[in-house]
């Protein structure tokens, strides 16, 4: 179900830089911007990026996104463990009426 | 601050239908700048948008394709609230529904800003 493609999973020690790609095409991330979501065990997603690299008030500057074509990123610099959650990208989709699509979500591990 | 508070059963029979209901606080489904979406997650399926309901001067609603014949997503502007129904539902069906709200501008595109905090919904006899 999900169109967006993005690792299953990725780690990193505190301090440390993680990165999460997210691929999709020219009718989802190649003609819309791209948001990414946090979600922590048991709670709802929890909006981290908007608009391909900006931030949210209160979402911390270790956080970051950039878009290049029909892939996105997000990087966690200085990792906590409080990062350790899932990370979800989404994009407008211009396909089939038009819709929402989500990635298929990364599983950050502190080590 | 605005907050969604969803409401409704956690279980559902196959074949009936699905009904959920989301209470807005802090903003309203009327508003001509915010959408009010509702989103599901399962682990078969990941995140999947099921669909909106907004208003521009008139209301309108758009439905993800993999559900728009069986998806219904109403406002209530006396209660400021809306409503989610799936019928004819069936154990693929099962999953954690979210209420969500939409903001953004064509500027700087559009997202999920507040979320309900999710319900669980089994399809099971």
């Amino acid at each position: 179900q999900s169109v967006l493609t993005q690792p299953p999973s990725a780690s990193g020690t505190p301090g440390q830089r993680v990165t999460i790609s997210c691929s999709g095409g020219s009718s989802n991330i190649g003609g819309n911007t791209v948001n990414w979501y946090q979600q922590l065990p048991g709670t709802a997603p929890k909006l981290l990026i908007y608009s391909n690299n900006q931030r949210p008030s209160g979402v911390p500057d270790r956080f970051s996104g950039s878009k290049s074509g029909t892939s996105a990123s997000l990087a966690i610099s200085g990792l906590q463990s409080e990062d350790e959650a899932d990370y979800y990208c989404s994009a407008w989709d211009d396909s089939l009426n038009g819709r929402y699509v989500f990635g298929t979500g990364t599983k950050v591990t502190v080590l | 601050q605005v907050q969604l508070q969803q409401s409704g059963p956690g279980l559902v029979k196959p074949s009936q239908t699905l009904s959920l209901t989301c209470a807005i606080s802090g903003d309203s489904v009327s508003s001509n700048s915010a959408s009010w979406n509702w989103i599901r997650q399962s682990p078969s399926r990941g995140l999947e948008w099921l669909g909106r309901t907004y208003s521009r001067s008139k209301w309108y609603n758009d439905y993800g394709f993999s559900v728009k014949s069986r998806i219904t997503i109403n406002p209530d502007t006396s209660k400021n609230q809306f409503s989610l129904q799936v019928n004819s539902v069936t154990p693929e069906d099962t999953a954690v529904y979210y209420c969500v709200r939409e903001v953004g501008s064509n500027r700087y595109g559009f997202y999920f800003d507040n979320w309900g905090q999710g319900t669980l919904v089994t399809v099971s006899s």
